[in-house]
């Protein structure tokens, strides 16, 4: 079975430049979430979805920064323009309900590392 | 504010050897998650405890919740070199659906 794919694995571009991730989760599950990860700061939640409705963007840190999700199967986050300080590893992860409650489990892609110059 | 505090957050030792780990908190979790990074990789569960006192073992790792759902350990008994990773703790609380992430553990295992 196919877990969630992210893409690009690798960005490297210059600050000002326009950057878009991509998240594919896996089939069936009803969440999805967007993580930033740094050294300093761990892991962040950015955004997360439920049926493909944005619940939570408290954890976007600005309006460069903006995610959708037109389908259960696709999400993008997308920063314009970016900056050095956004140079981390993005994930997204799925997760799924169980006996009507959400399973609180999460199932993450591995990465897109973001370095911004 | 860093809700769950890992520690350590760096550990090194031998292969053989036995460790324990903490998630520690003063806020009450409804259930306490372990994830295993390796590098390059995402997060993967482990285990998910949700009673408190509750104890899990998987292999040579073994899992307890705090008796009032405010932390949580990690101990590994004769830790091999596969077991090295960055090991995250992660809370929910009831009704909340996302989870809160502890800055984590990296943990080196040496042959």
């Amino acid at each position: 079975d196919a877990g969630v794919i992210q893409s690009p694995r690798h960005e490297v571009t210059e600050m000002g430049q326009e950057v878009t991730l991509r998240c594919k989760p896996i089939s069936g599950h009803d969440y999805l979430f967007w993580y930033r990860q740094t050294m300093m700061r761990g892991l962040e939640l950015l955004i997360y979805f439920n049926n493909n409705v944005p619940i939570d963007d408290s954890g976007m840190p600005e309006d460069r920064f903006s995610a959708k999700m037109p389908n259960a199967s696709f999400s993008t986050l997308k920063i314009q323009p970016s900056e050095p300080r956004d140079s981390a590893v993005y994930f997204c992860a799925s997760s799924f309900l169980t006996g009507g409650a959400w399973s609180g489990e999460l199932f993450f892609g591995e990465g897109s590392r973001l370095t911004v110059l | 504010t860093q809700l769950l505090e890992q520690s350590p957050q760096f550990l090194s030792i031998q292969e053989g050897e036995n460790l324990t780990v903490y998630c520690n908190s003063s806020s009450v979790f409804s259930s306490l998650q372990w994830y295993r990074q390796e590098p390059g990789e995402g997060p993967v569960l482990l285990v998910t405890v949700v009673t408190g006192g509750e104890v899990k073992k998987l292999k040579r790792l073994t899992f307890q919740f705090g008796d009032a759902r405010k932390d949580s350990s990690l101990h590994i008994t004769a830790a091999q070199p596969g077991d090295t990773g960055l090991y995250l703790c992660a809370g929910g609380r009831q009704g909340a659906q996302k989870l809160v992430f502890g800055q984590g553990t990296r943990l080196t295992i040496n042959p």
